[in-house]
């Protein structure tokens, strides 16, 4: 997980809470994303940027927006937190979509 | 629609053994497909790319082959060990390049026995 920090490594909320997980990356790079993994559906992309202030839908946007407001941070942002929010939040960074992606270590959400 | 399809259930080989793990898509033209290692807890590993006009990739004891008449990607990993036991997760890079999306197989748990 070289380069990629993310933060908080745990959370648990309550519905309706609202909470924004952090991501920084050192590596100078421009393209950032966030998936979330759930059993048996693999990595799902949430949402991804290819640079300052550029962002753009994944698969499963619904419910998360998203902030890039410099090249190092991409921070993702749960209003009204759902039980179908509880998942593993997994930043990527890399060059572009096409390249080696470099994953962080993960925030684990549950939300009650 | 768009599909990217892994093996869902568990492949168990013995060591020394060559594992071969299938990726399968739909309603894609990738220009790229990787292919990654995530061990319980963590977040993926990248292993391989492997471009459309490429037919194979070898890195060591892997071997990627990419078929994009058949629309599959086959992942090779020769000699297992128990240590190469993980999930293993095949990505998607869609055009255009720099503003596409990498789109993720649901993976597969390659389980290698001493």
């Amino acid at each position: 997980n070289a380069g990629v920090t993310q933060t908080p490594k745990f959370q648990v909320l309550k519905t309706g809470q609202s909470m924004t997980l952090q991501c920084a990356q050192d590596m100078n790079h421009e393209y950032m994303s966030w998936y979330r993994q759930d059993p048996g559906m693999g990595l799902r992309l949430i949402h991804y940027s290819v640079g300052a202030g550029i962002t753009d839908q994944g698969e499963v946007p619904n419910g998360y927006n998203v902030s890039r407001l410099n090249k190092r941070e991409f921070s993702l942002r749960l209003e009204s937190a759902a039980p179908s929010q509880t998942s593993v939040y997994f930043c990527a960074i890399s060059t572009s979509s096409w390249y080696e992606q470099y994953f962080g270590p993960g925030t684990r959400l549950t939300v009650t | 629609s768009q599909k990217i399809e892994q093996n869902s259930e568990a492949l168990n080989i013995q060591e020394g053994k060559t594992a071969t793990l299938t990726c399968n898509y739909t309603n894609y033209s990738p220009a790229y497909l990787q292919w990654y290692r995530q061990d319980p807890g963590r977040g993926p590993v990248f292993l391989l790319l492997i471009r459309e006009n490429e037919k194979e990739k070898r890195k060591e004891r892997l071997k990627v082959t990419f078929d994009t008449t058949l629309k599959q990607s086959l992942f090779h990993i020769t000699a297992s060990q128990p240590a190469d036991s993980a999930t293993y997760l095949c990505a998607l890079g869609t055009q255009p390049s720099n503003t596409g999306k990498l789109i993720f197989g649901q993976g597969t748990t390659l389980q290698v026995k001493p």
